[in-house]
């Protein structure tokens, strides 16, 4: 089955205890991205990755790091997390090619930071 | 000022209904555009891409205002499973792979 997958799916941690968010894709895609959803923001890109070892910042990417080593996976890093990064977060990844690709989604991980 | 701007709603429809929602991106170098579904809080879906010619795809359609700067989407005959957030997307001609979402409209279908 075509999907993105994402662990853990529901993590509590605390300020500054260092963590990481897989994230995975079986498509074969090139493009990968992160968001964060928070309530009445809507969902904002912190990273993006166009392929291996390409990753550029999106619009929300303060606190956060990526790395993307394979093509299948794009995991977010969060060195020392802090409570206003309590969220949401999809991982999502997109065929390389015309702009009107569909984006697919991970079933997405909440975080919450105490 | 947001990229992109949506009503949040919610808008409270019965059954068999017709709502139009609508949704206003900022930058006129915007080259794509989407509406998206998603479900209390679970990931976004695609529900249609945006044509510059419009497109409709069964009881859904889309049109594209690029004067105006504004997407809509209508839904016709609603029904209770209709009942979702739908997410406005847009992104840029220079850069495909990063998206802009509207904080999305809500919507509620009621027997």
């Amino acid at each position: 089955e075509a999907q993105v997958t994402q662990n853990p799916r529901y993590l509590i941690t605390v300020t500054g205890k260092k963590l990481t968010v897989t994230c995975s894709q079986n498509m074969n895609h090139e493009y990968m991205s992160w968001y964060r959803q928070d309530p009445g923001l809507g969902l904002r890109q912190i990273y993006y990755s166009m392929n291996v070892e390409v990753t550029d910042k999106g619009d929300v990417p303060e606190g956060y790091k990526v790395s993307r080593k394979e093509k299948r996976n794009f995991p977010l890093i969060l060195e020392s997390p802090s409570p206003n990064q309590t969220s949401l977060y999809f991982c999502a990844s997109t065929p390389k090619g015309a702009p009107y690709n569909e984006q697919f989604f991970g079933p997405g991980t909440r975080l919450t930071v105490l | 000022r947001k990229e992109v701007e949506q009503d949040p709603g919610p808008f409270n429809v019965p059954e068999g209904a017709t709502v139009a929602f609508n949704c206003t991106y900022s930058n006129s170098a915007s080259q794509s555009f989407f509406w998206y579904r998603q479900d209390c809080r679970k990931e976004p879906k695609l529900l249609m891409s945006v044509y510059s010619s419009g497109n409709e795809d069964g009881r859904f359609t889309a049109q594209l205002n690029r004067a105006s700067q504004y997407i809509s989407l209508l839904i016709r005959d609603s029904k209770l499973s209709d009942s979702a957030t739908y997410l406005c997307v847009v992104n840029q001609v220079y850069n495909f792979n990063k998206f802009y979402f509207g904080s999305g409209t809500k919507l509620n279908v009621k027997p």
